[in-house]
């Protein structure tokens, strides 16, 4: 059974640190992994989708890895700001069907960046 | 661009009540899905559906009842609502391939008393 773990669960740094969020997944058979961030009581938004041939994606401050032989992909934000606070989920896309995969979240790291 | 809208965002239930949460989505996407997120257990698939009139279920599906007559639309259905079933619930779509990104909407936050 595919089993995504996030570490830390929660991660408190002053504004202006670059930062790593760590995910990792037991099954190496995933078509892809995809960020979210989530604000309190919000929905999920989108951050990066990483498919399983690539090793990075790029966007803005944000840069995601991909190492599916060790299982593990990593956020990194660069020079955070008190609006990246929120948690941050992975998740691992499964296959279903040939052409169909279904989505298995890690729990989620929630980030506090200080002023 | 509406994405993917849910409604209602809030519902209170009593316990054994019957409702319906709704979920549309206005990308075309064939692939749609239902989650329930609960502090300490993450977002936890309930049932999925690759396309109109094709249905299947997930990790935790007990409870709820699906169907897919559109392409837009995928509601979750609650006959007998119970106290365990107090979360938030997200429906999210993309298309079918394997390859693309998945879509959410903004909860829908239930509690039965």
């Amino acid at each position: 059974k595919q089993e995504v773990t996030q570490i830390p669960a929660a991660l408190s740094v002053p504004e202006g640190e670059n930062l790593v969020l760590n995910c990792s997944f037991t099954d190496s058979a995933i078509y892809n992994l995809q960020w979210f961030r989530q604000d309190p009581g919000k929905g999920l938004t989108s951050l990066l989708l990483i498919q399983s041939s690539q090793r990075e994606q790029t966007s803005g401050r944000l840069n995601a890895s991909l190492d599916k032989s060790s299982g593990r992909s990593t956020l990194y934000i660069a020079a955070s700001q008190p609006g990246d606070s929120a948690t941050y989920l992975c998740a691992a896309r499964l296959r279903v069907t040939s052409n169909t995969g279904k989505l298995i979240f890690g729990q989620g790291t929630t980030l506090q960046v200080k002023p | 661009n509406a994405g993917v809208t849910q409604t209602p965002k809030f519902q209170v239930l009593k316990t054994g009540q019957s409702m319906t949460l709704q979920c549309a989505q206005d990308m075309n996407h064939e692939y749609m899905s239902w989650y329930r997120q609960d502090p300490g257990m993450g977002l936890r698939l309930i049932h999925y559906s690759v396309g109109a009139g094709i249905t299947d279920q997930g990790e935790v599906p007990n409870g709820y009842n699906v169907s897919r007559s559109t392409t837009e639309d995928f509601p979750l259905r609650l006959l007998s609502a119970a106290p365990s079933q107090t979360s938030v619930y997200f429906c999210a779509s993309s298309y079918k391939t394997t390859i693309t990104e998945a879509f959410f909407g903004q909860g829908t936050r239930l509690t039965v008393v």
